[in-house]
């Protein structure tokens, strides 16, 4: 079965510019999570959704930061601008019900 | 609000030995789930163990077990007869039943000694 697919797994890109991070999550699954990982912050989550709906976007760090769902099988998260400091790696998580989440690999984003 | 903490930010064992990992945690939610993810350094997130609030009895898979002791409010991982190769960081985590939000600790970092 395919887990938690993520694109792309690195990303360089300059200060300014966009970043698209997109994921696919397992079929079946109700719940998707987007996390930010840093040395300094540990797992932030960002945003999560149930059934396609933001339930708590508290986590986003400013509004240069957006996240969505357009159907059961797809999130993308979006930088605009990007800045040194979101450099990171971004984790999105899907799970059925309440159990466990299952991550993808991850996508390392670099800005320069 | 909810809040997971782990105060050890490293540990060592030797390796066979048994090792206590802590987690503490605090909600006002009468049901939540705890979480444990291993880490190791090629960096994905590996699910290891669940507990539920209301579940009676400590969580076991394997070589891992959950202590938990729900009146102190903390869900200690004890891994037993430790292999080099659970070398990682270490995430507690807890999911608020309701909304189905979780969130993590701050990670230990553990190092198996041969």
């Amino acid at each position: 079965d395919a887990g938690v697919i993520q694109s792309p797994r690195h990303e360089v890109t300059e200060m300014g510019q966009e970043v698209t991070l997109r994921c696919k999550p397992i079929s079946g699954h109700d719940y998707l999570f987007w996390y930010r990982q840093t040395m300094m912050r540990g797992l932030e989550l960002l945003i999560y959704f149930n059934n396609n709906v933001p339930i708590d976007d508290s986590g986003m760090p400013e509004d240069r930061f957006s996240a969505k769902m357009p159907n059961a099988s797809f999130s993308t998260l979006k930088i605009q601008p990007s800045e040194p400091r979101d450099s990171a790696v971004y984790f999105c998580a899907s799970s059925f019900g309440l159990r466990e989440l299952f991550f993808g690999e991850g996508s390392r984003l670099t800005v320069l | 609000a909810q809040k997971i903490t782990q105060t050890q930010p490293g540990m060592f064992v030797q390796e066979k030995e048994a090792v206590t990992l802590d987690c503490t945690y605090d909600t006002s939610d009468p049901s939540y789930g705890l979480f444990w993810y291993k880490q190791p350094s090629s960096g994905e997130m590996i699910f290891l163990i669940y507990q539920g609030s209301y579940d009676q009895q400590n969580a076991t898979e394997g070589r891992y077990s959950l202590n938990f002791q729900k009146a102190r409010k903390s869900a200690n991982l004890v891994i037993s007869a430790s292999q080099l190769g659970d070398s990682a960081m270490y995430f507690c985590a807890m999911r608020d039943n309701q909304g189905g939000k979780l969130i993590f600790g701050q990670g230990t970092e553990l190092s198996v000694k041969p």
